[in-house]
């Protein structure tokens, strides 16, 4: 099983529709983040929380927000999806001093 | 602002040969680096990493070389196998802060 799980895989939905993006982990770190990946521009970071009650805004989080549910658990949502927000999204954890751990991501595409 | 580039989207190494992949950073305040490597419809992985109190280090067939004055590090695969194929991500942290600013990506495609 993975230590990085993304639900779901893949999601196709419409223009001004709410959209929630899930990821749970099991290698009890503290740090989660969400990472957007589109072609050319390689990963930028959305949003990050170092604990349930730490919330962090990253480079690109307009349109977006989130929820840290515990400390397995760190969900992202579109409130209202728009065709510029169709890429790849990742969820990663780390416990800070080493390397992030990242889910297989989930392919959205907002038409 | 790209704080990291990797200038170079793509790079075709024969099966055998050495492969170099190559990342800059304008961030004087990082201090950590990181390679990561995609394949596809699968997450990044990491890779090896280097702090900024070294110039080098080596795993196995990985070398990551860090030239702080030029604010340059690469990645050398020796010999590249075909299995090395994937999209790698250079990644770096400043000191104190608990995340990583990536680049954009090179596609590494090794021929037989």
């Amino acid at each position: 099983d993975a230590d990085v799980t993304q639900t779901p895989r893949n999601r196709i939905t419409k223009t001004g529709k709410r959209i929630m993006l899930e990821c749970s982990q099991t290698k009890g770190h503290d740090r989660m983040y969400w990472y957007r990946q589109d072609p050319g521009l390689g990963l930028r970071l959305i949003y990050y929380s170092f604990d349930v009650k730490d919330i962090n805004k990253g480079e690109i989080s307009d349109g977006y927000s989130v929820s840290r549910q515990a400390q397995a658990k760190f969900s992202l949502s579109l409130e209202s999806a728009i065709p510029n927000q169709t890429a790849l999204y990742f969820c990663a954890t780390s416990t800070g001093a080493t390397e992030a751990f990242f889910g297989q991501g989930t392919r959205l595409t907002v038409v | 602002d790209q704080q990291v580039k990797q200038n170079s989207p793509s790079l075709s190494v024969q099966e055998g040969r050495i492969s170099i992949l190559n990342c800059d950073y304008t961030n004087s305040m990082f201090d950590y680096f990181l390679w990561y490597k995609k394949y596809p419809a699968e997450g990044p992985t990491f890779l090896i990493s280097i702090s900024s109190i070294k110039d080098k280090n080596e795993d196995g067939r990985f070398t990551v070389f860090l030239n702080k004055s030029a604010k340059h590090l690469s990645l050398h695969i020796v010999p590249s196998q075909p299995g090395d194929s994937a999209v790698y991500f250079c990644a770096a942290r400043r000191w104190g802060a608990q995340k990583l600013v990536f680049g954009q990506g090179t596609r590494l495609t090794i021929n037989p």
